[in-house]
């Protein structure tokens, strides 16, 4: 079965880095857009990052572009999140989500169960 | 950018009564438009996909309607698994509506 599982996730201090990992099994994960979806806590949903199936394009939501970039080696069946520059407001559990269907824009089905990023002094 | 606005914010039911979810959008999304549930604790969930179509798995008690800028999620008969919140999305740029608890009353 499809199975997304995050990591990467923890404590970091404003202004440094962090990167997310997505590890996809179960399906042809080069044929699949990407995305990256992300909730405060106790907040909605909020999407971050889009990635084509074969990495050609990118596309961000305004609160992170420039300081967020995704990308995803499909030799390796991963999905990752670079994150510079991290704000207190960028606090979120992160979700990765595959395109339900191969290759076009699509809905997120499904999701992992994401990692917790903490940006605190 | 289009602004997908959700009704209400809570709606206090009981098991076995009807659900009826509404989501409007700022301009026309044509059926591009999903519904998820979310669980305490859990990843969201599609049920919903181009304003009636349920996902794999998901009961014939949840049902989409509308299309342009009103949709609709009803859930015919509340089984106690169906406490949660909903969220409806566009893929236009991919934001989410705020969201609707369905809560017991």
């Amino acid at each position: 079965q499809v199975q997304l599982v995050e990591s990467g996730g923890g404590v970091v201090q404003p202004g440094r880095s962090l990167r997310l990992s997505c590890a996809a099994s179960g399906f042809i994960f080069g044929s699949y857009g990407m995305h990256w979806v992300r909730q405060a806590p106790g907040k909605g949903l909020e999407w971050v990052a889009l990635i084509s199936y074969d990495g050609s394009d990118k596309y961000y939501a305004d609160s992170v572009k420039g300081r967020f970039t995704i990308s995803r080696d499909n030799s390796k069946n991963t999905l990752y999140l670079q994150m510079n520059s991290l704000r207190a407001e960028d606090t979120a559990v992160y979700y990765c989500a595959k395109n339900r269907a191969p290759y076009g824009d699509s809905w997120f089905d499904p999701w992992g169960q994401g990692t917790l990023v903490t940006v605190s002094s | 950018e289009i602004v997908l606005t959700q009704s209400p914010a809570t709606l206090s039911l009981s098991p076995g009564e009807r659900a009826t979810l509404s989501c409007r959008a700022s301009q026309s999304v044509s059926s591009y438009l999903a519904w998820y549930q979310q669980k305490p604790g859990q990843a969201p969930r599609l049920l919903i996909y181009d304003a009636s179509n349920r996902a794999t798995g998901i009961p014939a008690r949840f049902s989409g309607s509308g299309s342009g800028t009103d949709f609709t999620l009803t859930i015919s008969s509340l089984e106690p698994e169906d406490f949660a919140v909903y969220y409806c999305h566009q893929r236009s740029n991919w934001l989410f509506g705020g969201g609707t608890k369905v809560e017991i009353k």
